[in-house]
């Protein structure tokens, strides 16, 4: 069983940049049938899938349409982990963020993260 | 950009069999958008019920399964527990962008 445990700051300042990162235990970022999730939830904009990052070859990454110009998710093969940066962020960005493998079956305990000054 | 649509709440009898879908947009779901379902209580994270189309995950329930009809995903629960009762999201692939739902609230009454 996979074993995520996020960690980043719970405040950010408007127009600054979110970061978060997962550390995984119990399999490799660069697996070759691995993906690497970042969701946010918010009761505004419900659950929204942010993103994830693969390795087949090279790396790889996905971004939702809603955020791509403005998001990068990034892996560290060195200390097994990825992580999320998020540029710009608004009051609109407040919500809890998770990681999760890419069946989804394994999540991070989530962040709440408040975007306010 | 491709919308997920979800009933937005639907009530199922304790022992009864109640049928959740998950439609898109783009025209109809098909394998091809390697469905997902998940299930959320209250103030709890997001938990895979369902992974492409109708493969249950090895914790998930045999009452749970996973279906395409009528150009929607579908997810079946028979045999309602009060304990199902919460709210069940759905997630498709477009392309290699996935999307969710905007969520059923299940009242097991």
């Amino acid at each position: 069983q996979v074993h995520l445990q996020q960690s980043g700051p719970g405040l950010v300042k408007p127009s600054q940049t979110l970061s978060l990162t997962c550390v995984i235990s119990g399999d490799s970022v660069s697996g070759n049938s691995a993906a690497w999730n970042w969701i946010r939830q918010s009761p505004s904009r419900g659950l929204e899938w942010l993103g994830w990052t693969y390795f087949r070859s090279k790396w790889y990454n996905d971004y939702a349409v809603s955020v791509r110009s403005r998001i990068a998710i990034n892996a560290d093969t060195s200390k097994n982990q990825f992580s999320l940066q998020l540029n710009s962020v608004t009051p609109e960005d407040t919500a809890v963020y998770y990681c999760a493998t890419r069946r989804f079956d394994s999540w991070g305990q989530g962040t709440l993260v408040t975007v306010s000054s | 950009q491709a919308v997920v649509t979800q009933e937005p709440s639907l009530t199922v009898s304790p022992g009864g069999t109640v049928t959740l879908t998950c439609g898109s947009s783009t025209g109809a779901v098909t394998s091809g958008h390697y469905p997902y379902w998940f299930q959320q209580r209250p103030g709890q994270a997001p938990r895979a019920l369902i992974f492409d189309t109708n493969n249950r995950y090895s914790s998930t329930p045999s009452r749970f399964s996973g279906s395409l009809l009528g150009g929607k995903a579908a997810l079946t629960l028979s045999d309602a527990q009060p304990d199902d009762e919460a709210e069940y999201y759905c997630l498709l692939f477009h392309s290699t962008i996935a999307m969710y739902g905007g969520g059923t609230k299940l009242t097991v009454l």
